[in-house]
């Protein structure tokens, strides 16, 4: 069964500029999966940053944006601040109403 | 403002059953598919069930097929996970969330506990 990767853990520099990605463990992802990501602070419920690849959701700062690279969607923090750090999730439309986690990438800002 | 309430979470007994709400308002409920999706602690989060409007169509992820129902009374603006034969791994933090066309959550409630023990 195909899964959903996520990078377990990556950390970036206050200021500075961090790529995750979300990809298959068979196949390429494209704008056809809709990929959408979500960023979650311990203890509360996760908040959508982008959908459709790369449309930020309402509120959501310029300095987060997405895009597909290579054959994985991908979210870009540029400027990182230190409340970025959090975990964020990305969800892939996998046909026939359903849809797949991946399983998240812990983020740390130092 | 969409808000999304759940209730009906708490401590079961392995093979019990238990049935989540969720209370819905701010948009017009009857137009928007729903969604539940769960946490376990310390874990990633799950999509379990989509439900379209009309309650016509239903999707579930292969591990709760067959033991969870996704349901809705329009008339409540509610939507419902019946969950049965549970298991100590269907632990988690249960939400409630709102799917948009592009296949997104943009809506999310804040999530009710469930403990199998």
């Amino acid at each position: 069964q195909t899964v959903v990767t996520q990078e377990p853990s990556f950390s970036v520099s206050p200021g500075g500029t961090v790529t995750l990605t979300c990809g298959l463990t068979s196949g390429s992802v494209s704008t056809t999966f809709y990929p959408s990501w979500y960023q979650q602070t311990p203890g509360q419920a996760p908040h959508t940053l982008i959908y459709n690849t790369n449309t930020r959701s309402s509120g959501v700062p310029d300095r987060f944006s997405g895009s597909i690279i290579g054959n994985k969607a991908a979210l870009t923090i540029t400027g990182a601040q230190a409340d970025d750090e959090s975990d964020y999730y990305c969800i892939l439309y996998m046909g026939g109403g359903i849809s797949m986690f991946g399983g998240g990438t812990r983020l740390t800002v130092l | 403002e969409v808000q999304l309430v759940e209730s009906g979470g708490g401590l079961v007994q392995p093979g019990g059953s238990l049935r989540l709400s969720c209370a819905a308002s701010g948009f017009t409920f009857s137009d928007c598919w729903m969604t539940w999706v769960r946490q376990a602690p310390g874990k990633g989060l799950e999509w379990l069930a989509t439900i379209k409007e009309d309650g016509s169509q239903k999707f579930y992820v292969d591990s709760v097929k067959g033991r969870f129902t996704i349901s809705r009374d329009n008339a409540k603006n509610s939507v419902y996970l019946q969950m049965n034969s549970l298991k100590v791994e269907d632990a988690a933090v249960y939400y409630c969330a709102r799917p948009r066309p592009g296949y997104y959550l943009d809506h999310w409630g804040r999530g009710i506990l469930v403990t199998v023990s």
